[in-house]
């Protein structure tokens, strides 16, 4: 099946910084979405891209579709403790279900205060 | 609630044990999905419902997982004869048509699955 390739695995930052995390897929995607999952619940959506190269922003998070298709990039400014969690990035591909998600393995986030 | 609503939320089951998870979706939502999660994995789609059409099984791992959803609301996973590697979180997502193009995707909380 389709993979995604998400980087990092996990980061360990200091409060206030700033945190850029990535996938990259090796066929097409049609869709990118952004989740966050906290311990004991579900994913929760964050930022959904629908168009090659849109840049969108929900408060401190902007994310991008890349131009090829074929990646995004999530990014957290001034972080805070309550954005640690496990990010994960999501997406529909081209040729394949509207329906069906393809998941990366997440970054895990830790932010020390 | 205004959730979709996952029970158990965790099941500790012996290995050959048959085992049923539920999922209640969000009123109104024609869309049922079902992922499971594995450790340090992302998610993995197992089976889609939309409607009265015929489900997308395709991410059944085995003849073991069965699935259905009854009035096109709660939707009960069936896992038979549990194996080891059949411990995750099984996470049910619904909504309101098929899809995260314009439309959002909500997941529950998830049911752990341990198998021993």
């Amino acid at each position: 099946g389709q993979q995604l390739n998400q980087s990092p695995q996990s980061m360990f930052i200091q409060e206030g910084e700033d945190v850029s995390m990535n996938c990259t897929s090796s066929s097409i995607f049609n869709t990118w979405l952004w989740y966050k999952q906290e311990p004991g619940e579900g994913p929760v959506l964050l930022i959904a891209l629908y168009k090659a190269g849109e840049l969108t922003s929900n408060g401190r998070l902007t994310a991008q579709f890349g131009i090829t298709r074929k990646d995004s990039f999530l990014n957290i400014s001034a972080s805070i403790p309550s954005d640690v969690g496990i990010y994960f990035c999501a997406g529909t591909h081209s040729g394949g279900s509207n329906y069906k998600l393809t998941f990366g393995k997440g970054t895990l986030l830790t932010v020390n205060p | 609630g205004a959730g979709v609503s996952q029970s158990p939320s965790n099941k500790v089951t012996e290995k050959g044990k048959d085992v049923e998870l539920r999922c209640d979706p969000i009123s109104g939502h024609t869309a049922l999905y079902w992922y499971r999660q594995s450790l340090g994995q992302g998610l993995e789609f197992l089976i889609y419902f939309q409607g009265n059409s015929a489900p997308d099984k395709s991410g059944l791992p085995s003849d073991r997982f069965s699935a259905e959803r009854t009035g096109g609301s709660v939707s009960t996973l069936t896992i038979q004869r549990t194996q080891q590697e059949d411990s995750a979180v099984y996470l049910c997502a619904s909504s309101l048509v098929p899809g995260p193009s314009g439309n959002t995707i909500y997941f529950g909380e998830g049911s752990w699955l341990t198998v021993v």
